[in-house]
């Protein structure tokens, strides 16, 4: 089945600074790949996703990238504010498996005013 | 619109206790799903009902039960509580199936087997 990992688990900067949290995923057909942010004690929503036929998409100062070939996928945060520490999640659905939404370890990013 | 409501939000429960975590959702969603997070380890789904009768198993299925009579409602079962199921669970939900549009969770619940 899919096996997604995330690095870093922790990651600490300073406000103003860019944050990228990086994903790999197992199953080279896997097509669909979301992000989560969860605050501290709240439930996980999404703040942007990516398809297997684009390669970056960026909402504001957030920006998701593909890269299929190494089968992986990153999560840049610029200008970053300390509402956005938080614990991230990436996840993807694998082939076949089309609802199931298989997500990694989480990072969690603090940024330090 | 309450969106995805859980309860309870805490619960402590005695190894081989049995008890039921409800979740319910008023978009009229077909898909819903259960998640269990637990600290280094992500969300992991246990399972999920694309649909009114319909479920099947996540990656982490053992222990829990599932049923879904209605599409509003999807109660996941514990039959025999170990402390192993300690954890922190979220119902999701979506309008179709979930790589068409974003999960919705709810607030969760926090379970600790004793």
């Amino acid at each position: 089945g899919e096996n997604v990992e995330q690095h870093p688990s922790t990651l600490s900067v300073q406000e103003g600074d860019s944050a990228v949290i990086k994903c790999t995923y197992s199953d080279s057909a896997s097509n669909y790949f979301p992000w989560y942010k969860q605050e501290l004690g709240k439930r996980p929503q999404l703040i942007i996703d990516i398809r297997s036929n684009v390669g970056e998409k960026k909402d504001q100062r957030i920006a998701v990238t593909l890269n299929k070939t190494a089968k992986h996928f990153s999560l840049h945060i610029t200008e970053t504010q300390p509402e956005d520490s938080a614990v991230y999640f990436c996840a993807a659905i694998p082939s076949g498996g089309y609802n199931k939404l298989i997500f990694g370890a989480g990072t969690r990013l603090a940024v330090h005013p | 619109n309450a969106g995805v409501t859980q309860t309870p939000k805490f619960q402590v429960l005695k190894t081989g206790q049995s008890m039921t975590l409800q979740c319910a959702q008023d978009m009229n969603h077909e898909y819903m799903s259960w998640y269990r997070q637990d600290p280094g380890m992500g969300l992991r789904l246990i399972h999920y009902s694309v649909g009114a009768g319909i479920t099947d198993q996540g990656e982490v299925p053992n222990g829990y039960n599932v049923s879904r009579s209605t599409t509003e409602d999807f109660p996941l079962r514990l039959l025999s509580a170990a402390p192993s199921q300690t954890s922190v669970y979220f119902c999701a939900s979506s309008y179709v199936r979930v790589g068409n549009s974003p999960l919705h969770f709810g607030n969760g619940t926090r379970l600790t087997v004793t």
